[in-house]
């Protein structure tokens, strides 16, 4: 079965300061894709990052990155210099390469930024 | 331009109403998808259609019956639905249908806020 699992189901962090968003995940395959999607409360679900299986090199993107743990099967997200429109539901997930479509979602955390 | 449009943005219907809900992406995508969100919840995926062919119906019930006309356009029909399918749906889309090739990432739409009186 193709599982993620955020154990954090809200964290906070004050501004300016940095947090971590935790996923590990359960597969079987080799090859696929991970990221990271930003829902802002009622507003549209968004890309913030995502990292391919057979790139060692961690993705970043401006004050978001990630460190991608293959053999453990975690994938975190860290957002640095936190700020206010950071606040939103963040949704670890993942796609296998050669199955084609199907996405898997985790749980979520809910951030809160502390002004 | 990575714009996927979803109208109307807000639907209250009654039961034995018949109603749908319209996606739109003029990105070139070939897979695109209905999704059910519960507040504070991830997506819950319903359809897929790759190549305008319906490739993944994770069990839905029948009241939501999926329509891709198109390459770029994706409706839900909807009709004597219940309260429980009170949610946002959501319409996503990713570059390629098939297997593999590239990251095909998923792009969302705002949403159709659905409430069922």
């Amino acid at each position: 079965a193709q599982t993620v699992t955020q154990s954090q189901p809200e964290m906070s962090v004050q501004e300016a300061e940095t947090v971590t968003l935790s996923c590990t995940y359960d597969t079987s395959e080799s090859d696929y894709y991970l990221f990271w999607y930003k829902q802002p409360p009622s507003r549209q679900m968004i890309l913030v990052i995502r990292q391919e299986a057979y790139k060692q090199q961690n993705a970043t993107e401006n004050r978001f990155s990630v460190n991608f743990q293959k053999a453990a099967k975690s994938f975190s997200l860290k957002i640095s210099d936190s700020q206010l429109g950071d606040a939103a539901m963040y949704f670890c997930a993942y796609r296998i390469k050669l199955t084609g479509n199907q996405f898997y979602f985790g749980t979520g955390t809910s951030l809160t930024v502390i002004p | 331009d990575t714009e996927v449009t979803q109208t109307p943005k807000h639907l209250v219907m009654g039961m034995t109403n018949k109603k749908s809900l319209k996606c739109e992406q003029h990105m070139g995508h070939r897979a695109m998808y209905w999704y059910k969100q519960k507040a504070k919840k991830p997506p819950e995926l319903m359809f897929v259609y790759s190549y305008e062919k319906l490739s993944i119906n994770e069990s839905v019930p029948s009241r939501f019956s999926p329509e891709c006309p198109n390459s770029s356009l994706l409706n839900l029909h909807l009709h004597a639905l219940q309260p429980e399918d009170s949610a946002l749906y959501l319409c996503a889309s990713s570059l390629k249908g098939e297997r593999g090739w590239g990251t095909d990432t998923q792009y969302f739409g705002p949403g159709t806020r659905l409430t069922v009186l």
